[in-house]
């Protein structure tokens, strides 16, 4: 039972640098989100989305791009990597986003950029 | 603006109780969650609370009062394992979950 997978799990990147983190959920679920964990901070809501096809911004959406294409998976970019965007990243996943349904997360990605 | 408040760090003996506490201010409530996170790891669903009282689950209860804004998550028998942090999250009125910084608990033998 794989939940959310996230890859890669580690990351170092030059400035100016692009790349894509992957998540992939086995669930079924309709709602995808792309969090930032950074130190002494509360997860903080990049982008998410409510179903195929369909993204939206979170709190802090400048410097990233997604897209949700297959139910399955939901994809973060970077498309020109600065420092403050070092960070750990957390894909969840939930089969609806209103009242009791948890989110389940992936195992994060360190991403690291110099 | 939202804000979620918990404590920084806590530490507590093994097979003791501790109380984790969370002050919220929120645009809308739709209801709390408590997750545990192990040091490089994923946070994992402990439990939700929407409605004022007590929700026990095993060794660990949390607590809701909306009117007061405060919720509470409390661990019995305390174990070397517990060693981890503990996030305290609302669902705003929009359905999107507002996260506090977490609270690390150490647990010494």
């Amino acid at each position: 039972n794989a939940g959310v997978t996230q890859t890669p799990k580690f990351r170092v990147l030059k400035t100016g640098q692009s790349m894509t983190l992957l998540c992939a959920q086995d669930m079924n679920h309709e709602y995808m989100y792309w969090y930032r964990q950074d130190p002494g901070m509360g997860l903080r809501l990049i982008h998410y989305s409510v179903g195929e096809g369909t993204t939206a911004k979170g709190e802090v959406p400048d410097g990233y791009n997604v897209s949700r294409l297959k139910k399955q998976n939901f994809l973060l970019g970077l498309e020109s990597a600065a420092p403050s965007q070092t960070s750990v990243y957390f894909c969840a996943s939930s089969y609806q986003a209103d009242s009791n349904q948890p989110q389940h997360f992936g195992d994060g990605t360190r991403l690291s950029i110099l | 603006g939202q804000n979620i408040d918990q404590p920084t760090e806590m530490t507590a003996t093994e097979g003791a109780i501790v109380q984790i506490n969370c002050t919220y201010q929120t645009s809308g409530f739709n209801g709390l969650f408590w997750y545990q996170q192990h040091a490089g790891e994923a946070p994992t669903f402990l439990s939700y609370n929407v409605l004022d009282g007590l929700e026990e689950k095993g060794r660990f209860s949390s607590f809701l009062s909306r009117s007061k804004g405060y919720s509470y998550l409390l661990l019995k028998e305390l174990q070397m394992k517990d060693s981890a942090s503990y996030l305290c999250a609302v669902m705003d009125s929009n359905y999107q979950l507002i996260w506090g910084a977490g609270t690390k608990l150490i647990i010494k033998p």
